[in-house]
């Protein structure tokens, strides 16, 4: 199945800084990277897809960048708010399934 | 509330029992997944089913594990003989098509002493 990786997996940063998580993937044939935000003891909910036609989305204080030949991708976050402190997870697709990384848990220190 | 709801929320459990989870997905999706998430790890795939179709089954689910989704809409997932290594949250997902948004639900979690 496909092997996605991401790090780091704890990233504290302070208000109002940027944070920065990659991943990378391992099947060539994937096209549909999400990025998924999971508070404590809440269900996973997306917050920023690309689609491997694209090379980078943006979504007001949250990007994302792709880079195809490499098979990586990344999240942006500018201006970070304590609320923005959650468990952040990529995943890619093979066929109709997603995989996805081990997540990064992002702290804002306010 | 129209999102995917999981039941039981909680279960504690003996080794060696037998435990049934179910999901109902948001009612027009046709796709629905079923994962299993531990401490500090991202979800991992168990199984996918395309209306009452199960179309793929993670080859790390050991065949104590089954699940059906009998009509097409909700789907339960069953765990014979009970470990305590699949102590776990179990969680399910629905999506309207394929590579799109997985709608997850607030998940089973399951407990083996």
């Amino acid at each position: 199945g496909e092997n996605v990786e991401q790090h780091p997996s704890t990233l504290s940063v302070q208000e109002g800084d940027s944070a920065v998580i990659k991943c990378t993937y391992s099947d060539s044939a994937s096209n549909y990277f999400p990025w998924y935000k999971q508070e404590l003891g809440k269900r996973p909910q997306l917050i920023i897809d690309i689609r491997s036609n694209v090379g980078e989305k943006k979504d007001q204080r949250i990007a994302v960048t792709l880079n195809k030949t490499a098979k990586h991708f990344s999240l942006h976050i500018t201006e970070t708010q304590p609320e923005d402190s959650a468990v952040y997870f990529c995943a890619a697709n093979r066929a109709n399934n997603l995989f996805f990384g081990t997540g990064t848990r992002l702290t804002v220190i306010p | 509330d129209t999102g995917v709801s999981q039941d039981p929320r909680h279960k504690i459990t003996k080794r060696g029992q037998n435990v049934t989870f179910r999901c109902d997905p948001i009612s027009e999706h046709n796709r629905l997944y079923w994962y299993r998430q531990t401490l500090g790890q991202g979800p991992e795939f168990l199984t996918y089913f395309q209306n009452e179709a199960q179309l793929e089954k993670s080859r790390l689910l050991s065949d104590r594990f089954s699940a059906e989704r009998p009509k097409g809409s909700f789907s339960t997932l069953e765990i014979q003989r009970t470990e305590q290594g699949d102590s776990a949250m179990y969680l399910c997902a629905s999506s309207p098509r394929s590579s799109g948004e997985l709608f997850f639900g607030e998940g089973s979690r399951l407990t083996v002493l």
